[in-house]
């Protein structure tokens, strides 16, 4: 899976849309771009993933650049319940022949702190 | 609510002891994935789980060892427990025959503590 590229931290003022960018110069064509979250020593928590086309659901948006070498995740309207650590995950994607899928490997990620 | 279940939720026991972390997918999930995660090390791939086979082995000790029933669940085993064990242990699932892009789910964790 392609290493990906993550600020450490960031901040946030409530109400504010928290842009969370992320690096994947490496990434392959099967390769989908994953978001998750952990907010402290709870599980991870899915976010959105997208593979070429930009992606929203009701907890967030993402854009990859066209190239695929870029991705942003938005949060349009920050709270202080999205204080966490968000990480950014390359994935080759599961298929019906291979079945079991792949791994996620996460990286350090960046720790979103949204203030008041 | 993930779906994915996890028991016990907190666990202490003494250095060299033995114990089973269980872990129930979501319902119709084949696939099952144990991670580590311990304070200074982040969350680390364990072991992957396909339909009751084993799928992908990651950085899991040899006194660490899991298995996935025919009802799917999975449990963890570890064994002559260290105190660099003490650790969060997180166990996840997915559907594992979908087309591509399939999504993992995690569940709360079991809190180990070694004394």
């Amino acid at each position: 899976d392609a290493k990906t590229t993550q600020p450490p931290s960031m901040d946030c003022a409530e109400g504010r849309a928290a842009n969370l960018p992320c690096n994947h110069s490496t990434i392959s064509g099967n390769e989908y771009v994953y978001w998750y979250r952990q907010i402290h020593s709870q599980g991870p928590q899915y976010i959105i993933h997208g593979l070429k086309n930009n992606e929203t659901n009701e907890m967030a948006s993402l854009i990859i650049t066209e190239d695929r070498k870029s991705s942003t995740l938005i949060l349009p309207h920050a709270t202080l319940r999205d204080t966490a650590v968000y990480y950014c995950i390359v994935r080759v994607g599961e298929s019906l022949l291979t079945g079991g899928g792949n791994k996620l490997t996460f990286g350090t990620g960046t720790q979103l702190k949204v203030e008041l | 609510d993930s779906g994915v279940t996890q028991t016990p939720k907190h666990l202490i026991t003494a250095t060299g002891q033995r114990v089973t972390l269980r872990c129930s997918p979501r319902s119709g999930d084949l696939s099952v994935y144990w991670y580590q995660q311990s304070l200074d090390q982040g969350l680390q791939f364990l072991i992957q789980y396909y339909n009751g086979e084993e799928r992908a082995k990651g950085n899991i000790l040899e006194r660490f060892s899991a298995q996935q029933f025919p009802d799917l669940h999975s449990e963890l085993n570890l064994s002559s427990l260290e105190l660099g064990d003490s650790a969060l242990y997180f166990c996840a699932s997915s559907v594992g025959v979908r087309s591509s892009g399939n999504t993992i789910y995690f569940g709360e964790g079991s809190w180990l503590t070694v004394v």
